[in-house]
């Protein structure tokens, strides 16, 4: 059993640009929630994709957008970077959507905008 | 809004020793699931225990025990014969238990916890 990954590791970008974080669920699951967890701070949820589909979004600007694919893998898209995006970015997969299901989280990337 | 609040922002605790974490979270929701994650310093989060609202009994995993008050709104952790490797960050999280809409983990801001040898 493949656990959930993470590319690339770490990121550094200029404030202004785009940036793109991937995520590889774990084996079959097929949902993917994507959290940023700046530092000190507990993770806070941007968005979760099932089976393709967004399925909900946290207090983040439409410049945070995602997608899913056929694999269920998963991209982090963030537009006009700011420095405040700065923070871990940390995807968790899980199998369904029905509360209580663990979901397994990955490495995380570590993106810096100066 | 669920919220989950963490109060100790740090902690420690000498190897062998017991730590007790504290964790407050607000929901007007009868059915969810309260978490406890850990955080080492490598970054992965790693579920520690779970616990079912609708369960009385607490939770217990190894050396990791839960003190879970429903009407008190707390759900605490104990750690018994601490260990150098329980050397992390720990997050209390939330998820509601409905069966529509978005699962998602509302976490608390941590609580840094150092064993000392």
């Amino acid at each position: 059993e493949t656990g959930v990954t993470q590319s690339p590791t770490h990121l550094i970008k200029t404030r202004g640009q785009q940036v793109t974080l991937r995520c590889s669920s774990q084996s079959g699951h097929n949902t993917v929630s994507w959290y940023q967890q700046a530092l000190g701070q507990g993770p806070q949820f941007i968005f979760q994709y099932y089976r393709e589909e967004e399925n909900g979004r946290g207090n983040f600007p439409p410049r945070f957008s995602g997608l899913q694919f056929p694999n269920y893998s998963s991209e982090l898209n963030v537009n006009a970077l700011e420095l405040d995006d700065s923070a871990l970015y940390l995807c968790a997969s899980s199998w369904g959507l029905r509360g209580g299901y663990e979901q397994y989280f990955g490495p995380g990337t570590r993106l810096t905008v100066t | 809004a669920q919220t989950v609040t963490q109060s100790q922002p740090e902690m420690s605790v000498q190897e062998a020793e017991t730590v007790t974490l504290s964790c407050t979270y607000d929901t007007s929701e009868n059915n969810y699931y309260l978490f406890w994650y850990k955080q080492p310093p490598s970054r992965q989060m790693i579920l520690v225990i779970r616990q079912e609202a609708y369960k009385q009994q607490n939770a217990t995993e190894n050396r990791f025990s839960v003190n879970f008050q429903k009407a008190a709104k707390s759900f605490s952790l104990k750690i018994s014969d601490s260990q150098l490797g329980d050397t992390a960050m720990y997050f209390c999280a939330f998820m509601k238990g409905s069966t529509s809409g978005t699962y998602k983990y509302i976490f608390g801001t941590g609580t840094r916890l150092k064993v000392l040898a």
